[in-house]
């Protein structure tokens, strides 16, 4: 099965760039899905379809995807932003949804 | 506005069964696939699989196959995931998900319910 693999911690000071990457067998060629979740709450779209944002998600929040390697960055990083994110594709083969391990972002 | 409303926490014994229901609002509820993800303690996300809302016809992921049922209740614009013989292991946060489209390729999850914590103790 499809597999996507992330960093499990990213740490990152206020103001800075976190950069989370989201590694998968050219994940290039499928539609990359993020999501932020804080702690006891339900998981929320940032970007979706590589580098699109949903209304109300902040510039900050940005994606890319190429080769092997889908990446959501946040620019100018908040206290807020502290959470756990999670990558997720539709694997053509299995017909299944796939989401990666997640990543924790840590603001220093 | 778009949302999704899941019943509340459970607290069930090993072998009983549960019934957790995602009350969609301010869309057509046919119009979209719904999605169940389960999160166990400290764990990440989890697809359970999918369900048809035209059709009725569920999917079910690696896992997720025997004792999960997924259903709907179109005029009351619910889906509802039932798991039977229940394991200390399903202890989870199950959470119902819609996706942006109403048949595969399925696309991104959103909105999402609040999540319904089950827990299954002996």
């Amino acid at each position: 099965s499809y597999v996507l693999t992330q960093p499990p911690s990213v740490s990152v000071a206020p103001g800075q760039t976190a950069t989370i990457t989201c590694g998968g067998n050219n994940i290039g060629s499928k539609s990359v899905h993020w999501y932020r979740q804080k702690p006891g709450q339900a998981p929320v779209l940032v970007v979706y379809d590589d580098s699109d944002r949903p209304s109300g998600i902040p510039e900050r929040f940005s994606g890319s995807n190429s080769g092997n390697t889908a990446t959501l960055t946040i620019s100018r990083v908040e206290a807020g932003d502290e959470a756990d994110y999670y990558c997720q594709v539709w694997d053509t083969r299995s017909d299944h949804v796939v989401f990666g391990g997640g990543t924790k972002l840590t603001v220093l | 506005q778009v949302q999704l409303v899941q019943s509340g926490s459970e607290l069930k014994k090993t072998g009983a069964s549960v019934k957790v229901s995602c009350k969609a609002s301010g869309y057509t509820f046919t119009g979209y696939a719904m999605n169940w993800v389960r999160q166990a303690p400290g764990q990440g996300l989890e697809w359970m699989g999918w369900i048809n809302t035209n059709t009725g016809n569920p999917t079910y992921a690696q896992g997720f196959t025997g004792r999960f049922v997924f259903s709907l209740d179109t005029s009351v614009s619910t889906a509802y995931l039932q798991i039977s013989s229940l394991k200390a292991e399903d202890t989870a946060v199950y959470y119902c998900a819609r996706d942006r489209r109403v048949v595969p390729p399925l696309l991104w999850f959103d909105p999402w319910g609040q999540g319904t914590l089950v827990t299954v103790s002996s």
